[in-house]
């Protein structure tokens, strides 16, 4: 299986500040990555497919990099929305997730 | 506007079976592959199976094959989830989620989900 990694765990960050979550894989998924939101008590909400698409109706704050093994999320300026945890999830085999990085306030 | 909705959790002793189900609606249901997703109280997420538009084909990942079974009825708009021989690693809460496509081989990824229901095998 391909191993997911998300970095860190947790994330501090003020309102309006920009946020940068990674994700890296054990061996080369191209750009087969997705990018998710949880909020407690919900299912995930896809926001970023093919490492750097944006799903529909997901706002331009949220944008998507990379290729190979090396991933990244950012959120340009935090909404209190925003807060959540985000995972990334491989697709170029059959699907596994990272651990998840929590967005918490500071 | 898309919407799935997950039935059937619930407690169940270790040996034991249940059979989830999840209501579709907002799209044409035998149009996408669906799946089920599972994520353990206070853990990540795990796949645990796929099947295609028609419900010709299955996925299913190492941990579940043999116990866990993926269906549908394209009539009902209905995904369901038949899960026997369950085990204390088998809690938690279940999602059903589309994919993008008809078929469950490409473009792996989940453009919607549902809310969840919870799975708590204890004796």
């Amino acid at each position: 299986d391909i191993v997911m990694t998300q970095s860190p765990a947790t994330l501090s960050v003020s309102p309006g500040e920009r946020a940068t979550l990674s994700c890296r894989a054990s061996q080369s998924i191209s750009s087969a990555l997705a990018w998710y939101q949880q909020k407690p008590g919900q299912g995930p909400r896809l926001l970023i497919y093919d490492a750097s698409t944006r799903a529909t109706d997901i706002p331009g704050r949220f944008s998507g990099s990379g290729s190979g093994t090396e991933f990244t999320l950012t959120i340009s300026s935090l909404q209190s929305e925003d807060f959540a945890v985000y995972y990334c999830q491989q697709y170029n085999n059959w699907p596994t997730f990272g651990q998840g990085t929590k967005v918490e306030i500071k | 506007e898309v919407q799935l909705l997950e039935s059937g959790g619930g407690l169940v002793q270790p040996g034991g079976s249940l059979r989830l189900s999840c209501a579709a609606s907002g799209f044409t249901f035998s149009s996408y592959a669906m799946t089920w997703v599972r994520q353990a109280p206070g853990k990540g997420l795990e796949w645990v199976s796929a099947i295609s538009g028609s419900g010709g084909v299955t996925y299913y990942p190492d941990s579940v094959k043999g116990r866990f079974t993926i269906s549908r009825d394209n009539s009902k708009n209905t995904l369901y989830l038949q899960m026997n021989s369950l085990r204390a690693a088998d809690t938690a809460v279940y999602y059903c989620a589309k994919f993008p496509t008809y078929v469950a081989t490409a473009n792996k990824y989940f453009q919607h989900w549902g809310q969840g229901t919870l799975v708590t095998v204890s004796s």
